[in-house]
């Protein structure tokens, strides 16, 4: 079972509001990623990490940032939240195994934001 | 560009048919990985398989098994004496192989199965 958690799972927010959407892991796993989720169901990766300090933009541009100053702990911020960032945010992260260069990537439950 | 096709956007069925998700990828690298993965209404993603370029063997574990055929660019999924729990969204997706270990997933859009006692 993946060790690997998101807060909060639901929150509505005001148009304007800065916000930070929590991921945690604890499996140890230098690669952590951001998936990007709206209604029609496709995921897209907007943010990942290869370790600590390290952040890349994913294939979806996105107006969030984030972070990775411990190995354990990646957050998404929106700086002033608006009703086209609503959608659900995954948060995930996988681990390099031996000769298998990727394993899979292990998913939190997603934050459902919405903003009004 | 790497993209995945998944054509069936909803398929339902009755409990105890058998039930097969299409999905057709289109990479240019030679070696890549394959993955499904299942979305109940909880909402996260629950790992099913991972198969690499290299292993056009199909697996099967249980009621599960999986095709995957380098030649037509497929890896199609079958469900075997479907149960209603069995419903969700799956989501197939592709990977390139990344040598500093990224797992960068390119997903289909989904096929939200619902299964019919």
């Amino acid at each position: 079972e993946a060790d690997i958690y998101q807060t909060p799972r639901y929150l509505v927010i005001g148009t304007g509001k800065k916000i930070t959407l929590e991921c945690s892991q604890t499996m140890g796993h230098d690669k952590m990623y951001w998936y990007q989720q709206d209604p029609g169901m496709e995921l897209h990766l907007i943010h990942y990490s290869y370790g600590v300090n390290s952040t890349e933009k994913g294939d979806l541009s996105s107006e969030s940032t984030v972070s990775r100053i411990r190995t354990e702990h990646f957050p998404l911020t929106l700086e002033s939240a608006r009703p086209s960032h609503t959608s659900q945010y995954l948060c995930a992260s996988s681990d390099l195994g031996g000769a298998n260069l990727n394993t899979e990537a292990f998913f939190g439950q997603g934050t459902r934001l919405t903003v009004v | 560009a790497q993209k995945v096709t998944q054509a069936q956007t909803e398929i339902s069925v009755v409990e105890k048919e058998d039930v097969t998700l299409d999905c057709v990828y289109e990479t240019r690298d030679t070696t890549y990985y394959l993955f499904w993965y299942k979305q109940p209404p909880s909402g996260e993603l629950v790992f099913l398989i991972r198969r690499n370029s290299f292993d056009e063997q199909n697996e099967i574990s249980g009621r599960y098994s999986w095709n995957f055929q380098k030649s037509t660019s497929s890896f199609n999924f079958t469900i075997t004496a479907s149960q209603v729990v069995d419903s969700a969204v799956y989501f197939c997706a592709l990977s390139e192989v990344n040598y500093q270990g990224a797992q960068k997933l390119v997903f289909g859009q989904g096929t939200r199965l619902t299964i019919n006692p």
